[in-house]
C-alpha cells in the first residue's frame, strides 16, 4: 500500500550533537516535503526535494528517489530544533498528500 | 505577506451544533486542502480542491464538508460535530502538484 515512514520515532540528543532523519517512501509517491512542527503547534516547510540535496544553514536533506528514501540531516543542534520533523509525499494516482507519523526530537541544553 | 490564514483559531463546542471553520490564502494557489492531526496518527488529509468547484476526498472525509466558490477559500464544515472530531485542524494550499505546500497556524477544535 501507499506508505511514508519515519525513523527514529523519537530521539534525545545534547545540544550541538549532529542528527540524521530518515524517510522511507513507497513506490508512486513523489514530491517530498520535509516540514518542522516547533513546540506551538505550527508547521514549517523546511524543503521542498522531490529529488538531489538543498541545505538551509544548518538544516540539509537528501532525496533518493530512485531508492525511494530521503534524509534530513541537522548539524549543530539546539534547543529550538525540538519538535516533530514530518516528511510527506504526493501519491502520483490520485494527488493525495501522505504524511509520516513523524520524529519527535527534543534537544536538550 | 504570503499566508494561509485559519478562523477561528480554537473553538470549543458541543455535540451536533453546526459549525465552519474558514481558511483564505493570498497567493493565488490553485490546490488547497485540509488536515487533522491526532497525537499517534500524524496528519491526514480530509478533503482537497484542485481548483475552484473541484473537491475531492482525502482519507479521513467522513463527518466533514467542504467547499470551493472560490480560489483564495476553502471553508471545513462540520453539520453535526462530534467528539471524535476533536483533533487540531490545519489548512494549506500550493500553487499545483509539483509545488510545496504551505500551512496555516491551525485550529484547535473541542467537541463535547
Amino acid at each position: 500500500g501507499i506508505q511514508v515512514e519515519q525513523s527514529p520515532p523519537d530521539l534525545i540528543l545534547q545540544e550541538g550533537a549532529n542528527s540524521t532523519l530518515r524517510c522511507n517512501f513507497s513506490d508512486s509517491v513523489n514530491n517530498l516535503q520535509w516540514f518542522h512542527q516547533n513546540p506551538w503547534g505550527q508547521l514549517i516547510n523546511l524543503f521542498y526535494i522531490p529529488s538531489g540535496t538543498k541545505q538551509n544553514g544548518r538544516l540539509s536533506a537528501t532525496t533518493v528517489a530512485t531508492e525511494r528514501y530521503s534524509l534530513l540531516y541537522i548539524s549543530s543542534s539546539q534547543t529550538t530544533d525540538s519538535g516533530v520533523y514530518f516528511c510527506a509525499g504526493v501519491w502520483n494516482r490520485d494527488d493525495k498528500i501522505i504524511f509520516g507519523k513523524g520524529t519527535r526530537l527534543h534537544i536538550l541544553p | 505577506e504570503a499566508q494561509v490564514t485559519q478562523n477561528p483559531r480554537y473553538l470549543i463546542t458541543v455535540t451536533g451544533k453546526k459549525l465552519t471553520v474558514t481558511c483564505s490564502q493570498n497567493m493565488n494557489h490553485e490546490y488547497m486542502s485540509w488536515y487533522r492531526q491526532d497525537p499517534g496518527l500524524g496528519l491526514r488529509q480530509i478533503y482537497y480542491s484542485m481548483n475552484v468547484e473541484v473537491t475531492d476526498k482525502g482519507d479521513v472525509p467522513e463527518g466533514y464538508k467542504v467547499s470551493r466558490k472560490e480560489k483564495r477559500n476553502f471553508p471545513l464544515i462540520l453539520e453535526s460535530p462530534s467528539p471524535n472530531q476533536t483533533s487540531l485542524y490545519f489548512c494549506a494550499s500550493k500553487q499545483g502538484l509539483p509545488y510545496e505546500q504551505y500551512f496555516g497556524p491551525g485550529t484547535r477544535l473541542t467537541v463535547t
